[in-house]
C-alpha cells in the first residue's frame, strides 16, 4: 500500500510552546489529508480535513486558531499545535487520501505537554 | 452528525475461540472500512466493503456489510494471540471523504 510518513513520532514540550507535526505522502499525491486525535483507549476523532491549496475544514469543537493546518503541496500537510497545554497531550495521527478511497495512516505522533 | 457505534467495547477470549464485533451507523454509508490497531501503533487497513450485503473473507476473518449499508460485522474464527489489538470500523457517508470511526473493540486473547 501507499506510504505516509509522519514526524516526529514522539515529542515532549513545555506548556505554552508550539509544536509542528509533519505528514508526508511518499509515493502518491494526496489531494486530501485528514488529521485525527486519539486519547488513551478511545477512538480516533477527526479534527480537520485539509485540501491541497485551500483552507482546512475543522470539525465542530476544534479550535482552528489553536490547531493550524497547512497543506501547501500534494505531498505535505502540517499540523501546528499552538500554545500547547497539558490537556492537548494526545496521539495525533494523519491520514492521506488520493484518488482511491482507502485511507493510509501515518505512524502517529505522541504529544506530551508538561 | 454521523455517528458510528461499535460493540462490544472489550472482549477477552481463549485462544481458539471465535470473536465478533459489530458496527452500526446512524446514517447510510457509501462504504465501510475495517482497521486494526495494535497497542502503541497506528491503525492498519484491513478491508473495505462497498456493496449492500457484501461478504469478504481474509483467511480467518470474515467481513459483512448489511443490506441497508448501515451496519457491518467482523468475525474472527479460531482466534490466535496475534489477533490481539483494537478493531475499528470506519464509515464514509455519502458525499463525504472523511471517515467516521467507530468506538473500537479491544480484543484480548488468552493463550
Amino acid at each position: 500500500g501507499a506510504v505516509v510518513s509522519q514526524h516526529p513520532s514522539r515529542v515532549i514540550c513545555k506548556s505554552g510552546t508550539s509544536v509542528k507535526i509533519e505528514c508526508r505522502s511518499l509515493d502518491f499525491q494526496a489531494t486530501t489529508m485528514f488529521w485525527y486525535r486519539q486519547f488513551p483507549k478511545q477512538s480516533l476523532m477527526l479534527m480537520a480535513t485539509s485540501n491541497e491549496g485551500s483552507k482546512a475544514t475543522y470539525e465542530q469543537g476544534v479550535e482552528k486558531d489553536k490547531f493550524l493546518i497547512n497543506h501547501a503541496s500534494l505531498t505535505l500537510s502540517t499540523l501546528t499545535v499552538t500554545s500547547a497545554h497539558p490537556e492537548d497531550s494526545s496521539f495525533y495521527i494523519c491520514s492521506a487520501s488520493g484518488v482511491a478511497t482507502e485511507a493510509f495512516f501515518g505512524q502517529g505522533t505522541r504529544l506530551t505537554v508538561v | 452528525g454521523q455517528q458510528v457505534m461499535q460493540i462490544p467495547q472489550y472482549q477477552h477470549v481463549q485462544e481458539g475461540e471465535d470473536f465478533t464485533t459489530y458496527c452500526n451507523s446512524s446514517t447510510t454509508l457509501s462504504n465501510i472500512q475495517w482497521y486494526k490497531q495494535r497497542p502503541g501503533g497506528h491503525p492498519v487497513f484491513l478491508i473495505q466493503l462497498v456493496k449492500s450485503g457484501e461478504v469478504k473473507k481474509q483467511k480467518r476473518l470474515t467481513f459483512q456489510f448489511g443490506e441497508a449499508k448501515k451496519n457491518s460485522s467482523l468475525h474472527i474464527t479460531a482466534t490466535q494471540t496475534t489477533d490481539v489489538g483494537t478493531y475499528f470500523c470506519a464509515g464514509r457517508g455519502t458525499g463525504r471523504r472523511a471517515l467516521t470511526f467507530g468506538s473500537g473493540t479491544r480484543l484480548q486473547v488468552q493463550p
